[in-house]
């Protein structure tokens, strides 16, 4: 009963620092999505793939970097960590088109 | 651009009461509704969808109901209790890479 596994499920970066979100999915669910959550707002969409090889833009993609090289995993990048990307993380993934989508526990992540 | 916007918390209620959590939203097209809830330190998980216009979504007896005339999809239940305490989030999805987009989240508290 896996679903979509996230790690870490929390980290401290400083200012400048970079890393790597990792998210796994074991559905084998063609589309996968990162959210950011900040705090009393709704998730915005960052990234978002329909498919291994294929990455999208979403609604605040600047600061960050995906890749969708299997059908499993989708890791987002950032790159230069800033305050301002100080947030919760959510991975999801669903099977297509009109399907339900499943999200992951979260990464909280701080940047200081 | 598609907005949602869903009535600001939190919400305090009793054992037993009767729960509306409004929800409205702003479409070019026909949208797909969707309410999701998010237990502390949990991911979101769906709890009811209506795809078009007049259908009602129903789940763990909470129902809303689609209305296009007044652009809304607003969050019903007749009797809550301490367990539906949580945070719910309304969304809705236009194109076909099921992207949602979110309000800001109302959270609920059930006090015995």
């Amino acid at each position: 009963n896996a679903g979509v596994t996230q790690t870490p499920k929390f980290r401290i970066l400083k200012i400048g620092q970079s890393m790597t979100l990792q998210c796994a999915q074991d559905m084998n669910h063609n589309y996968m999505y990162w959210y950011r959550q900040d705090p009393g707002m709704g998730l915005k969409l960052i990234y978002y793939s329909v498919g291994a090889g294929i990455t999208d833009k979403g609604e605040v993609p600047n600061g960050y970097n995906v890749s969708r090289s299997t059908t499993e995993d989708f890791p987002l990048r950032l790159e230069l960590a800033a305050p301002s990307q100080t947030s919760v993380y959510f991975c999801a993934s669903s099977r297509g088109w009109g399907n339900t989508i499943y999200f992951g526990e979260g990464s909280w992540l701080t940047v200081v | 651009g598609n907005s949602v916007t869903q009535m600001e918390g939190p919400v305090t209620l009793s054992e037993e009461a009767f729960l509306t959590i409004n929800c409205t939203y702003t479409a070019t097209g026909y949208p797909s509704l969707f309410w999701y809830v998010q237990y502390p330190g949990e991911g979101l998980q769906l709890l009811l969808k209506a795809t078009k216009a007049d259908d009602k979504g129903s789940n763990k007896g909470f129902e809303a109901t689609y209305r296009k005339e007044t652009t809304s999809f607003h969050l019903e239940k007749g009797s809550v209790q301490v367990s539906d305490s949580a945070v719910y989030f309304c969304a809705l999805s236009e194109d076909g890479y099921n992207k949602l987009i979110f309000g800001a989240g109302t959270r609920l508290a059930v006090h015995p």
